[in-house]
């Protein structure tokens, strides 16, 4: 098993480029979730999914899109990128309830 | 809704001493907890978690935490610190009703001196 896979693992973006961060796991999880990481502030939920079709707002859903059209992928799209965007970016998931989240290694992104 | 508070965000401890990181939480039905830790551009990895059960859990590499609801807290201890300790560690809380809704406190950098 691969687990959760990211990528890229870099991105550098001009202010109003759009973009996507690409998330994809193997393990038949239904629960999967982006968060963003900033430092004093932990990790805030932008968006998240409980299954195929199904996608929800987190803490800070402004300026990203998702959309999950099977259970394997979850993509994050950033509309038209600003520098508060500037942050590094995880997905993550699990099986249900209770159980723990799997992270994937990160996506560092920059926006200048 | 749920929160978590993660009291002193650097922490530096001697290599042999104890570790001791805290946690606090706020939830409104029963919670699951856990703790994560991140070291240097790597993903969080788990080391813990409490769902049900004892309220004394142990994880990996030596951690162990123990569930007090009279105090809604999660502490993470370690006997003795080892350099290799030295990353950032998150605690976390997620509700039975939440579908698998993490909150996370902001993290506590721990550095480990020989």
């Amino acid at each position: 098993n691969a687990g959760v896979t990211q990528t890229p693992k870099f991105q550098v973006l001009k202010t109003g480029q759009s973009m996507t961060l690409q998330c994809a796991q193997d393990m038949n999880h239904e629960y999967m979730s982006w968060y963003r990481q900033d430092p004093g502030m932990g990790l805030r939920l932008i968006h998240y999914s409980v299954g195929a079709g199904i996608t929800d707002q987190g803490e800070v859903p402004n300026g990203y899109n998702v959309s999950r059209s099977t259970t394997e992928d979850f993509p994050l799209r950033l509309l038209s990128a600003a520098p508060s965007q500037t942050s590094v970016y995880f997905c993550a998931s699990s099986y249900e309830t209770g159980t723990e989240l799997f992270f994937g290694s990160g996506t560092q992104l920059s926006v200048l | 809704a749920q929160s978590v508070t993660q009291l002193g965000s650097h922490v530096s401890v001697s290599e042999g001493a104890l570790v001791l990181l805290r946690c606090n939480y706020s939830s409104s039905v029963p919670p699951y907890l856990f703790w994560y830790v991140q070291y240097p551009n790597q993903g969080l990895q788990l080391l813990l978690k409490y769902t049900t059960g004892a309220t004394l859990v142990k994880g990996i590499n030596g951690f162990e935490a123990e569930f007090k609801k009279s105090e809604t807290s999660f502490h993470l201890t370690k006997p003795s610190a080892h350099m290799s300790d030295a990353a950032e560690y998150f605690c976390a809380v997620s509700e039975s009703d939440s579908w698998g809704k993490f909150q996370f406190g902001a993290g506590t950098q721990v550095v480990v001196t020989p």
